[in-house]
């Protein structure tokens, strides 16, 4: 059972397009991050969210961490074919930062 | 450095070999996490070191699994007598400092390891 849940795990958009991933779980974190990775390469850290509510933006990409802090969503708007790869959400439970990740959403954008 | 660097970036192993994966972390930075992620799954803790100390090993999967950081930098994962089952990617990551919600985790390429 994962810690973390995320949906879609695969999902195939034409470029233009909006989407939104979700990220859920019943644990209460002190944070929760957001990676893309591509194929070969370690993730790379898109933004961290760390008081219930928050909303970030990064450019066309919009963060929402939940209230309770136990989930959160990221929306991409007008998607482009450089957005594809691999998103995964990670918490932490807090002391030294171990993070537990959720499987990956993997995004394709098709020009 | 400029980024976490992980040699080799790739590695083929027979079943039963003793390996070593090395991580060089960036300079300056306290903590140094090792991650194993399996193909189509997100990674998955395996240790954490602050400076030279293994604080958890809590996500290493049996005592085939060793991880070593003597000087506070430079860490190695041995795995040995490998199993198909150890193949996977394995990444490892540093922070600057210990702790603190938000505290950015800088990943390294990865090196991954086939068992034949």
């Amino acid at each position: 059972t994962q810690l973390l849940e995320q949906s879609p795990q695969f999902l195939s958009i034409q470029e233009g397009e909006n989407l939104t991933v979700y990220c859920n779980s019943s644990s209460v974190f002190s944070s929760l991050q957001w990676y893309r990775q591509e194929p070969g390469e370690g993730p790379v850290l898109l933004v961290t969210v760390v008081t219930g509510g928050e909303v970030k933006k990064l450019k066309r990409l919009t963060f929402q961490f939940g209230d309770a802090r136990k989930d959160s969503s990221l929306h991409i708007t007008a998607a482009q074919p450089g957005d594809t790869g691999l998103y995964l959400c990670a918490g932490a439970l807090g002391g030294y930062q171990k993070v537990t990740f959720g499987i990956g959403t993997k995004l394709q954008v098709i020009p | 450095g400029a980024g976490v660097s992980q040699s080799p970036r790739y590695k083929v192993a027979k079943r039963g070999q003793d390996v070593a994966l090395r991580c060089d972390p960036i300079s300056g930075h306290v903590s140094l996490f090792w991650y194993q992620q399996a193909l189509g799954q997100g990674p998955e803790f395996l240790t954490y070191f602050q400076n030279e100390a293994q604080l958890d090993k809590s996500g290493l999967p049996s005592d085939r699994f060793f991880a070593e950081r003597p000087e506070g930098s430079v860490s190695t994962l041995k795995i040995q007598r490998t199993q198909q089952e150890d193949s996977a990617v394995y990444l490892c990551a540093s922070s600057r400092v210990v702790g603190g919600p938000g505290e950015t985790q800088y990943f390294g390429p990865g090196t991954r390891l086939l068992v034949l």
